[in-house]
């Protein structure tokens, strides 16, 4: 069964370093969303992607933060410099044009010291 | 302003034992409300959707439903496999964003 997959699983960084973080969607899928769970909260949307722009952005998503996909697999998030704040598990998700159901990967926790 | 609000927070059951999780939400132009599992550590894993008040999905030992205000996560004669986060999220209008209640953490007990 096609999943969405994630790399890495676990990326320790020091504030004010720039992150990457790797997601390859399900190849059929046509937009990529990437969200953030900080622990033991909920699920929060940052930003989708459709048609190579931003579909839309929340106000999480601001300019220390983008995205790329870079050839026709992978598609990242980049954090320009990062803040203890931004410690959180990252997770992309994709979908298909034919309806709204979003898969999600596995995430990237992400802990900036 | 939109609020999912997912209640219980917290659910122990004893297998066999049945139960409902509930998702209750005020969204104006609601456009479809889905329902994810999460295991600790791990990305959300798509459940149902449900679209229209009325409207009833079923998997398994689960059955999701959907009124005008709130919707139902049925739980038939659970096993310990079953244990992990349930969460609903919604999505509105144009937009395809969803939006994430805080969850219910199962546990299922022998």
């Amino acid at each position: 069964e096609p999943e969405v997959t994630q790399t890495p699983s676990h990326q320790v960084t020091q504030m004010g370093q720039e992150v990457i973080l790797r997601c390859v969607p399900i190849s059929n899928h046509l937009y990529f969303y990437w969200y953030r769970q900080i622990l033991g909260q909920k699920v929060e949307f940052l930003v989708s992607f459709y048609n190579n722009e931003i579909s839309e952005k929340s106000e999480i998503f601001d300019d220390q933060f983008s995205v790329e996909r870079p050839d026709g697999s992978n598609f990242t998030l980049k954090i320009r410099s990062t803040k203890l704040e931004d410690s959180a598990m990252y997770f992309c998700a994709s979908r298909a044009d034919a309806n709204y159901e979003q898969y999600f990967g596995p995430g990237t926790r992400l802990t900036v010291t | 302003e939109d609020q999912v609000t997912q209640s219980p927070e917290a659910l122990r059951l004893q297998e066999g034992e049945s139960s409902s999780l509930n998702c209750s939400y005020t969204v104006s132009g609601l456009r479809g409300l889905f329902w994810y599992r999460q295991d600790p550590g791990k990305g959300p894993e798509f459940l149902f959707t449900l679209y229209s008040a009325g409207e009833e999905k079923e998997k398994e030992r689960l059955k999701a439903t959907l009124t005008k205000k709130e919707s139902f996560l049925h739980i038939t004669a659970p096993k310990p496999e079953d244990s992990a986060t349930y969460l609903c999220a919604v999505r509105k209008g144009t937009a395809s964003k969803l939006t994430f209640g805080t969850g219910t953490r199962l546990q299922v007990t022998l």
